[in-house]
């Protein structure tokens, strides 16, 4: 089964401050997501990677950024952190056809005050 | 992109009975339909999908609908147990992209 590790797992931010999500895994997918939850909204996609370099915007990209610096990482940046970023955050892994599973992460809890 | 509504946000149903939940989408261009189930404090595992040549897909107690006509898909949870209580998303992706919309989710309840 996929391997998908997040760290930190849980994250106290002050507004203003940074925070970098890291999210490892180890099946050598191609694809890399990064998606937040939040109650009424399910999950909403915020950047993904095709491969090591790659970032693509999704739905909802507004005061983040993200950094595939190799085929197993992949990390999610907020560098002017708002309360209204405070969220569940899940990154998942997949192969490359559309109809390919995605293996999810086991979600970093992120609260800014 | 792709705008997927799932239905509805809460279903509470007796142990044994069958829970049916509702998802459209809006982009015709969609062909692959996954279901993810997550349970309390876990995160989202692929529990059935199906690609747009196929109606209907059945495996251990679950049954997908899928209506490209009218750009409806369904989950049907036959014999429902407790531990089928969970949230449950919908999504939809296309040829294309190897993006998956999700719906907002439907928080399942079995009761005993």
């Amino acid at each position: 089964e996929a391997a998908v590790t997040q760290s930190p797992r849980n994250k106290v931010a002050v507004t203003g401050g940074k925070v970098t999500l890291s999210c490892n895994q180890t099946n050598n997918h191609n694809n890399m997501y990064w998606y937040r939850q939040d109650t009424g909204h399910g999950l909403r996609l915020i950047h993904y990677s095709y491969g090591a370099g790659s970032t693509e915007k999704g739905d909802i990209p507004d005061g983040y950024k993200a950094s595939r610096p190799s085929q197993e990482n992949f990390s999610l940046i907020l560098e002017l952190a708002t309360p209204s970023q405070t969220s569940v955050y899940f990154c998942a892994s997949g192969e490359k056809p559309f109809y390919a599973e995605q293996f999810f992460g086991p979600g970093t809890r992120l609260t800014v005050l | 992109g792709e705008q997927v509504e799932q239905l509805p946000s809460i279903l509470r149903v007796q142990e044994g009975s069958s829970a049916s939940i509702n998802c459209t989408y809006e982009n015709s261009a969609s062909n692959y339909f996954p279901w993810y189930k997550q349970e309390p404090g876990e995160n989202p595992k692929l529990i059935i999908d199906i690609r747009s040549n196929m109606e209907r897909k059945q495996t251990q107690g679950l049954i997908v609908l899928l209506d490209k006509k009218a750009k409806r898909f369904s989950l049907h949870i036959t014999d429902t147990q407790p531990g089928d209580s969970a949230m449950y998303f919908c999504a939809a992706s296309e040829t294309n992209y190897n993006v998956l919309y999700f719906g907002s989710g439907t928080k399942l309840t079995v009761e005993p």
